[in-house]
């Protein structure tokens, strides 16, 4: 257990709301993730964050904003939902001590209808 | 190429046989490699990781690596139904960042 929790855990939304999910880390690691899992598609990085304030875009970045004000919290935000963002949300961590294992959180289920 | 590319399945294996579960990667991936084991409805977990050419034991789990070839597999030995799962490949791209396949969805018949 890497002590990731993410919340909420299930969501429904409408189309057009802004949503954001929230990961919350407690071992002060320094790299965090976003991803997204659908059918077919696997994992895909969202955005990551190496630090405070410092973040960069993954490979389906389009409609998402991160940010990180503190260590341990990573928000993502949808600005304006879509259909097209209904998926399953991860959030991962980097191991520490020169690991470079990622641990996943236990997700969060959206829906936008 | 994807930079990591996994047969989706399902593979289906009788109880107590081996499973073979293989993955192939281009050159964009770096030097480690990992197995995550996912449950359906839960989170991926780590099986193991590899790092160099040959072969990695970890109980009923060998992990086996070749650069040459650029491959990666995983082989599950006396395969039981708690092993029913997908399983995802994954590969470094670079030092922080982790490039996944799109998994291989294992079912053990009894």
């Amino acid at each position: 257990d890497a002590g990731i929790t993410q919340s909420p855990r299930h969501k429904v939304t409408e189309t057009g709301t802004p949503v954001t999910l929230r990961c919350h880390q407690t071992e002060n690691h320094r790299y965090m993730y976003w991803y997204r899992q659908d059918p077919g598609h696997g994992l895909r990085l969202i955005h990551y964050s190496y630090g405070v304030k410092d973040t960069d875009k993954g490979e389906v970045s389009d409609g998402y904003s991160v940010s990180r004000s503190k260590t341990e919290d990573f928000l993502l935000t949808l600005e304006s939902a879509t259909s097209s963002q209904t998926s399953v949300y991860f959030c991962a961590i980097l191991g520490g001590g020169g690991e470079d294992t990622q641990y996943f959180g236990p997700g969060t289920r959206l829906t936008v209808l | 190429q994807k930079e990591v590319e996994q047969n989706s399945g399902p593979l289906s294996v009788p109880e107590g046989a081996i499973a073979s579960l293989n993955c192939t990667y281009s050159d964009r991936v770096s030097q480690s490699f990992f197995w995550y084991r996912q449950y359906s409805g839960k989170s991926p977990e780590l099986i193991m990781s590899i790092y160099s050419n040959g072969d990695k034991e970890d109980g009923r789990f060998t992990a086996q690596l070749n650069k040459a070839s650029q491959y990666v597999s995983l082989l599950i030995r006396d395969s039981q139904p708690s092993d029913s799962a997908t399983y995802l490949c994954a590969a470094t791209l670079s030092a922080s960042k982790i490039i996944f396949g799109s998994g291989t969805r294992l079912s053990i018949r009894p």
